[in-house]
């Protein structure tokens, strides 16, 4: 139990073009799902916490219309890199904190890996 | 802002070496949480701590957190190559939902 996807798993594309990555959970509700940032061998950069129905929170230094976040559902929420540019390029990992639960637990998905041309 | 340190950033031990690495927080945190990443995977959540002074045991590996409950500490007896990989704490503070992680622990086992 407790498995969330992301896609796509990776990602090319040329600079400019927008790219949308799906964060799902699979088998639980997840009213708050989270946008992390990682570049190679760095650590996970919070980048937004997404709540379903209300407006994602965006931590300091991240451009809000750039990193466009919806949470349209209790089990999906998406993020959009707008005119993406190659400094853009990183892997970008979402989790989902179960509805209801008094754990703090977080799930992670597998990441996806962008690369901007 | 709140900032997670994590030394050593990074460690090579041989097999059967003990490791052990140490988080500290700029702020007091409400709980946290420490995780491994493998080369080329996702984090994967091993344990919570939430009390001052909590000691918690996962057969090789041993959790502290500190009784300020600003920092916190992971070690490992015996290290084997399976536990190669980058180690992270996360906290979190009153109030959010949200946890910032640490720089990590890069932990490389020689056979």
């Amino acid at each position: 139990g407790a498995v969330v996807s992301q896609h796509p798993s990776w990602v090319i594309c040329k600079s400019g073009t927008s790219v949308k990555i799906e964060c799902r959970s699979l088998d639980f509700q997840a009213t708050t799902m989270f946008w992390y940032r990682q570049f190679p061998k760095q650590s996970l950069m919070l980048m937004a916490t997404s709540n379903e129905g209300s407006k994602a929170t965006y931590e300091q230094g991240v451009e809000k219309d750039k990193f466009l976040i919806n949470h349209a559902s209790l089990t999906l929420s998406t993020l959009t890199v707008t005119s993406a540019h190659p400094e853009d390029s990183s892997f970008y990992i979402c989790s989902a904190r179960p509805s209801g639960r008094s754990t703090d637990t977080q799930y992670f998905g597998p990441g996806t890996r962008l690369t901007v041309l | 802002g709140q900032q997670v340190m994590q030394i050593p950033q990074y460690q090579h031990v041989q097999e059967g070496e003990d490791f052990t690495t140490y988080c500290n927080s700029s702020t007091t945190l409400s709980n946290i949480q420490w995780y491994k990443q493998r080369p080329g995977g996702h984090p994967v959540f091993l344990i919570q701590l939430v009390k001052s002074g909590e000691v918690k045991k996962q057969k090789r590996l041993t959790f502290q957190f500190g009784e300020a409950k600003k920092n916190s500490s992971l070690h490992i007896t015996a290290t084997q190559t399976t536990d190669v990989g980058t180690y992270f704490c996360a906290g979190r503070t009153s109030g959010t939902y949200k946890y910032i992680f640490g720089t990590g622990t890069r932990l490389k086992v020689l056979a």
